[in-house]
């Protein structure tokens, strides 16, 4: 069965470092999504890109957060300068016509 | 007011139990929804989609009330392995995306 794959599965980083989540979606899809969860509490939406651009984002997603899909199979999170309450899980998920949300297993990230 | 409303539980049943979790959503505009489950520290995974007429798949049931905003899932027959938080989802919006609920725990004891 085709997966998302996400990496690393935990990154541990100082407070004001840049950090990268990467995910690799499943081929044919084309909707993609990140989303997080901070220990004890919901997923929450953060973003979704379709055809190579953001189609919508959350509050949540500031000016701290980016996403690119820089080739034809990497979809990454990137975090400008991490804070505190940035410790999360964070999901890759994506989904194509007709298919419904896969997720990735999740990158955990924690900021020291 | 959260978007979507669940019990946060934990229902702690014996095995062979039948247990049901209920669930609200605020949003009109809501269009498809959904029962999740996430195991500890893993990712949310479908466990049945939900429609106004009912639909069951083996021990689960699930139903949708539009009127009062009501989503619920029935467990027949609990196993130790059904163990787990249950997600209520809906999904709004052009771009699907998904909005969920706290999770209900459900922990079955031998």
């Amino acid at each position: 069965e085709p997966e998302v794959t996400q990496t690393p599965s935990h990154q541990v980083t100082q407070m004001g470092q840049e950090v990268i989540l990467r995910c690799v979606p499943i081929s044919n899809h084309l909707y993609f999504y990140w989303y997080r969860q901070i220990l004890g509490q919901k997923v929450e939406f953060l973003v979704s890109f379709y055809n190579n651009e953001i189609s919508e984002k959350s509050e949540i997603f500031d000016d701290q957060f980016s996403v690119e899909r820089p080739d034809g199979s990497n979809f990454t999170l990137k975090i400008r300068s991490t804070k505190l309450e940035d410790s999360a899980m964070y999901f890759c998920a994506s989904t194509g016509q007709g298919y419904g949300y896969t997720f990735g297993s999740g990158t955990r990230l924690t900021v020291v | 007011r959260k978007e979507v409303e669940q019990d946060p539980g934990p229902f702690n049943v014996p095995e062979g139990a039948t247990v049901a979790f209920n669930c609200t959503y605020s949003n009109s505009a809501s269009q498809s929804f959904f029962w999740y489950r996430q195991d500890c520290r893993k990712e949310p995974k479908l466990l049945m989609s939900v429609y106004s007429s009912g639909n069951e798949d083996g021990r689960f049931t699930a139903q949708l009330n539009r009127a009062s905003q009501y989503i619920s899932l029935l467990i027949r027959d609990s196993k130790l392995s059904d163990s787990a938080t249950y997600l209520c989802v809906t999904t709004r919006g052009a771009t699907n995306k998904l909005i969920f609920g706290t999770g209900t725990l459900l922990a079955v004891q031998p």
